[in-house]
């Protein structure tokens, strides 16, 4: 069985651009989540989805959105980008969401010149 | 806010040491999980801990769960090489992830 898979692998960008990050999650899992991890920290939570709804939020700005699909695949939208939001953006899926293992995609790097 | 902090930042160790990474949290968990990240990877599951008390083992890896749910500690017996990568924990209940420990292992 596939792993989660991320799309595209790398992504340059300049200041003020908008990008979408894409994320098929393991087969069977229904809550897909998303994370931006600046180099040399942890995995800051941004969004958790779930059938489609969103069932969390971290604390980023309204520039970030996200959306589950039917097929459970979602996507990041990143508006207005900045220097700031440089980083390796992670998906997450498990089979349902609160307390479940995470299984992680290889993730997207972001670089915003 | 809430935080989940992790000690140490950093180590390295001579192969066949043993290591030691410490989680606290500000409030108590339903649970902890805990995830291993090679460099240049992603993070990859390592373990589950529910109970109060709870130890756990997998190989020369001792997960422990403190009584009060609020801080856990994660022990490895003998490193290897293998062992490296930066471990963090991880508050199921907020999303949050520790401030993570890197190790190194200098054969």
């Amino acid at each position: 069985d596939a792993g989660v898979t991320q799309s595209p692998t790398h992504l340059i960008k300049t200041r003020g651009q908008q990008v979408t990050l894409r994320c098929s999650p393991i087969s069977g899992h229904k809550s897909v989540s998303w994370y931006q991890q600046v180099l040399g920290q942890g995995p800051q939570f941004i969004f958790q989805y779930y059938e489609k709804e969103e069932r969390g939020r971290g604390n980023f700005p309204d520039r970030f959105s996200a959306r589950q699909f039917p097929n459970y695949s979602s996507e990041l939208n990143v508006n207005a980008l900045l220097l700031g939001d440089s980083a390796l953006y992670l998906c997450a899926s498990s089979l349902v969401p609160g307390g479940e293992k995470l299984f992680f995609g290889s993730g997207t790097q972001l670089s915003v010149l | 806010g809430q935080q989940v902090m992790q000690i140490p930042q950093y180590q390295h160790v001579q192969e066949g040491e043993d290591f030691t990474t410490y989680c606290n949290s500000s409030t108590t968990l339903s649970n902890i999980q805990w995830y291993k990240q090679r460099p240049g990877g992603h993070p990859v599951f390592l373990i589950q801990l529910v109970k109060s008390g709870e130890v756990k083992k997998q190989k020369r890896l001792t997960f422990q769960f403190g009584e009060a749910k609020k801080n856990s500690s994660l022990h490895i017996t003998a490193t290897q090489t293998t062992d490296v990568g930066t471990y963090f924990c991880h508050n199921t209940d907020k999303l949050i992830f520790g401030t993570g420990t890197r190790l190194q292992v200098f054969p």
